[in-house]
């Protein structure tokens, strides 16, 4: 069956450095997103992705966050510098783009900053 | 503005029995809902749907009943499993926009 891809799948760093994850969605799934989910809380949108062009980043803290999909394939969300506040679950998720399609999530990438 | 609420952060059924999740939404024009069960250190996975012309959809153990003038969807799990302790999120759609509750854990007792 196929899957989301992601990597890390952990990752631990000291703040201020630099982070990046890593997503690989299904296969001719045009939508792709990256997700932030502190424990409690429901996913929160970062970046939406039609193909390589940014749909709605609107929540991504552009400071500090960037997220690319040059190809319109894989992407790549990077944190730089880090910071307490960003240690969560990092999820991407893809779908194929037809209203009546659910969202397909990888497994995430658990992010702790010290 | 949160458009999905699940205002319930837990619940603990006993085996066997049946498991109500519920969910209230406040945007009208969504197309379908959707719910999410999510296990510790991994991302959530699709577990069932309906779409916003129907009131009711099962699969397996699992119904969802939606009621729109109450702006209201249900999860049912009968019976419940202990495998079914999880966090179970609340999802809606408009085109390719996802709005997600803020989670519902529940513990099915043995």
């Amino acid at each position: 069956e196929a899957e989301v891809a992601q990597s890390p799948r952990y990752k631990i760093t000291e703040k201020s450095q630099a982070v990046a994850f890593w997503c690989d969605p299904i296969s001719g799934h045009a939508t792709l997103y990256w997700y932030r989910q502190i424990l409690g809380q429901g996913p929160e949108l970062l970046v939406q992705f039609q193909d390589e062009s940014v749909v709605d980043d609107s929540q991504l803290p552009k400071d500090r966050f960037s997220a690319e999909r040059l190809k319109g394939v894989d992407s790549t969300l990077k944190i730089q510098p880090a910071e307490l506040g960003d240690s969560a679950m990092y999820l991407c998720a893809s779908s194929a783009g037809l209203a009546i399609g659910e969202l397909f999530f990888g497994e995430g990438s658990r992010l702790t900053v010290l | 503005d949160q458009q999905v609420k699940q205002n319930s952060p837990s619940l603990s059924v006993q085996e066997g029995r049946i498991s109500i999740l519920n969910c209230d939404y406040t945007n009208s024009m969504f197309d379908y809902f959707l719910w999410y069960k999510k296990y510790p250190a991994e991302g959530p996975t699709f577990l069932i749907s309906i779409s916003s012309i129907k009131d009711k959809n099962e699969d397996g153990r699992f119904t969802v009943f939606l009621n729109k003038s109450a702006k209201h969807l249900s999860l049912h799990i009968v019976p419940s499993q202990p495998g079914d302790s999880a966090v179970y999120f609340c999802a809606a759609n408009t085109g390719n926009q996802f709005y997600f509750g803020t989670g519902t854990s529940l513990t099915v007792i043995p």
